[in-house]
């Protein structure tokens, strides 16, 4: 069966410290991934979604970047991060033929 | 631009109760449509979708809801909820053929044993 990792669990971060928050997903091949930000009372953002290797599509500009190194490994970056990049971050999977998407446990970053 | 609204952000109801989630969605072309629930504690998952055909579609635990197209809207609901539903509920809209899933703000749920 599928299964979707992330991590850290958590995080708590400087403003201007860089981020990395890794996602990889077992069990499927050349899945769609995408990373969102859920924030309270906001509902989930689709920062980013990536159809294959090297492919990432970005949904809203901002200090945020994504990158797909291999085939199931999903990464989210930031150089330098601002207050306003603190959230709970999503990643989620869907396959090609289907529509659904699964998500992950989530990230919670805090930004002091 | 696409956008998905839910209108009951917190419901607050008794075991038996019935339940209705409003959700609409602006968009004029074909859409593939959802439901997902966060357990407290839990990922979120899926709890029901519609792509096309009945309008009526049945989902885990109870669930159903009901896709109008002339109103935009596919509402949740369950004929008597128990206190194990209690949840945040996510309806969200997928534009057929494309990559982009837009969600609403969420409806907390909490159901008084």
């Amino acid at each position: 069966s599928q299964t979707i990792h992330q991590w850290p669990a958590t995080l708590v971060q400087p403003v201007g410290s860089p981020l990395s928050l890794e996602c990889t997903v077992e069990g499927t091949s050349n899945p769609n991934l995408y990373w969102y930000r859920q924030a309270a009372g906001r509902g989930l953002q689709l920062l980013f979604y990536s159809v294959g290797i090297g492919q990432i599509s970005s949904e809203v500009p901002q200090n945020l970047s994504a990158s797909r190194p291999q085939d199931r490994q999903f990464i989210l970056s930031s150089k330098k991060l601002l207050l306003s990049d603190s959230g709970f971050y999503l990643c989620a999977w869907s396959g090609l033929a289907e529509y659904e998407q699964y998500f992950g446990p989530g990230t919670r970053l805090t930004v002091t | 631009a696409q956008s998905v609204s839910q209108h009951n952000h917190h419901v607050i109801l008794s075991e038996a109760a019935s339940l209705e989630l409003g959700c609409n969605y602006s968009y004029g072309g074909t859409v593939n449509l959802f439901w997902y629930v966060q357990y407290p504690g839990q990922h979120l998952q899926l709890l029901l979708k519609y792509f096309s055909g009945d309008p009526l579609v049945k989902g885990i635990k109870g669930f159903e809801a009901e896709f109008i197209k002339s109103k935009f809207s596919f509402n949740l609901r369950k004929p008597s909820v128990q206190w194990s539903d209690t949840a945040e509920y996510f309806c969200a809209v997928n534009a057929a053929g494309t990559y982009k899933y837009i969600f609403g703000t969420g409806t907390r749920l909490k159901v008084l044993a």
